[in-house]
């Protein structure tokens, strides 16, 4: 069974603060991860994805993975009120055409 | 650019109806189409996905069926709609054969079961 392990919060952190969101997944053989942003109500949006060990950096989001540990985590730098949502973890365990296994989510508060 | 569709947006139906939700994809040919529910403050449960036309993957027994009977058109139905088949619906897409698979979600389907 192939898992993907997020705590589901909320995490609550101040504005203009570094709020860092976690993963962890349990098939080594995973290729490639993702990270979705979804507001209440709506439907996950695609903020990072992230294919080879270390950081990638988009604007205020940093996404990281280490393979050999099995973690992929996100930085989101200088919270913003805008920032409150869930995220999702997601992994792609083969190449091509198979399903992305996706965490739970993490909820993120982030306080005015 | 590529565009993904669903409707309808939201849908009250009491227990027992039928259900047809629908979902097309724009700006691509040949892409690897997803369902997916998620109940109130719960995980996505991938419900069907099909890599092609005819060919559809049930990942969850249950009262749930998929079609597609065109390459970028995908089918949710059921004949008998239980009240735990409330939730939101998701449809998402994905490049064919791509080694990364990144997938885009529709704007999704909102269903309650009254």
């Amino acid at each position: 069974q192939k898992e993907v392990e997020q705590n589901s919060g909320p995490l609550s952190v101040p504005e203009g603060a570094i709020a860092s969101l976690n993963c962890t997944y349990s098939d080594r053989v995973s290729q490639s991860f993702f990270w979705y942003r979804q507001y209440s109500g709506k439907s996950p949006e695609l903020i990072m994805s992230i294919y080879s060990n270390g950081d990638k950096e988009d604007g205020r989001f940093t996404a990281q993975l280490n393979k050999a540990s099995q973690y992929v985590s996100l930085l989101i730098r200088d919270s913003q009120p805008s920032d409150s949502a869930t995220y999702l973890c997601a992994v792609n365990v083969y190449s091509g055409n198979t399903p992305l296994v996706f965490g739970k989510g993490t909820r993120l508060s982030v306080i005015a | 650019s590529q565009t993904i569709h669903q409707w309808p947006a939201t849908l009250v139906q009491p227990v027992g109806s039928p259900l047809s939700l629908e979902c097309t994809v724009e700006g691509t040919s040949n892409p690897n189409l997803y369902w997916y529910r998620q109940a109130a403050g719960r995980g996505l449960q991938l419900l069907f996905y099909s890599v092609g036309i005819g060919q559809i993957s049930s990942e969850v027994p249950q009262n749930l069926s998929a079609s597609r009977p065109q390459d970028r058109q995908f089918i949710l139905s059921s004949k008998k709609l239980l009240l735990s088949d409330s939730g939101f619906y998701l449809c998402a897409w994905s490049p064919r054969g791509h080694r990364e698979n990144t997938q885009y979600f529709g704007p999704g389907t909102r269903l309650t079961v009254l």
